[in-house]
């Protein structure tokens, strides 16, 4: 199957800083990458949807100047926390849907990264 | 409003079958999606359904009606290995995933 790797796997940063996730479909080419976050017990959350050579779309509520997103090519899309503070800890995965047989879009997840801000 | 329905947890003994049902209501349906979550780890896709019925995959099978806005995850032989998180997910109209809170499946010996 597709694969879609995330780097780094696990992060921890002081409260201020800024982090900076990235997403690579190794195999195929990905227009649109999703962003998600997962807390603890909770189901996946759609933060924002990344577009290749244009802007992100954010879902209600997440704020596109915290949660930068810039998808520079057909291969890559990058999270960057900017300002991160302990309450932003947490699961975040990216996916990116192909269609191999133009049936539907099955999403690629790349295996997650653990954010932890002191 | 969008909403996936779920379980929270189910309990389940090694060897035996199990079912995780799912209700929803979207605006729109592209078709359901089945992930497993392994505790730490990224969703992995298990199945798909679009049309009404039975589609099954080794020991999983996937249930859809869509006049009821209802599917179920089957899972037999059950193995140690199966406990994990059981996502349902439902495409809307924008060909959005939504997503259910999962299910939390234990096997127990």
């Amino acid at each position: 199957g597709a694969v879609v790797s995330q780097h780094p796997s696990r992060v921890i940063c002081k409260s201020g800083t800024s982090v900076k996730i990235e997403c690579r479909s190794l195999d195929f080419q990905a227009t649109t990458m999703f962003w998600y976050r997962q807390f603890p017990k909770q189901s996946l959350m759609l933060m924002a949807t990344s577009n290749e050579g244009s802007k992100a779309t954010y879902e209600q509520g997440v704020e596109k100047d915290k949660f930068l997103i810039n998808h520079a090519s057909l291969t890559l899309s990058t999270l960057t926390v900017t300002s991160a503070h302990p309450e932003d800890s947490s699961f975040y995965i990216c996916s990116a849907p192909r269609t191999p047989s133009g049936d539907y879009n099955e999403q690629f997840f790349g295996p997650g990264t653990r954010l932890t801000v002191l | 409003g969008q909403n996936i329905d779920q379980p929270t947890e189910m309990t389940a003994t090694e060897g035996a079958i199990v079912q995780i049902n799912c209700t929803y209501q979207t605006s729109g349906f592209n078709g359901l999606f089945w992930y497993q979550q392994h505790a730490g780890e990224a969703p992995t896709f298990l199945s798909y359904n679009v049309l009404d019925g039975l589609e099954e995959k080794g020991r999983f099978s996937s249930f859809l009606s869509r006049s009821k806005g209802y599917s179920y995850l089957l899972l037999k032989e059950l193995q140690m290995k199966d406990s994990a998180s059981y996502l349902c997910a439902v495409s809307d109209s924008n060909y959005q995933l939504i997503w259910g809170a999962g299910t939390k499946l234990i096997i127990k010996p």
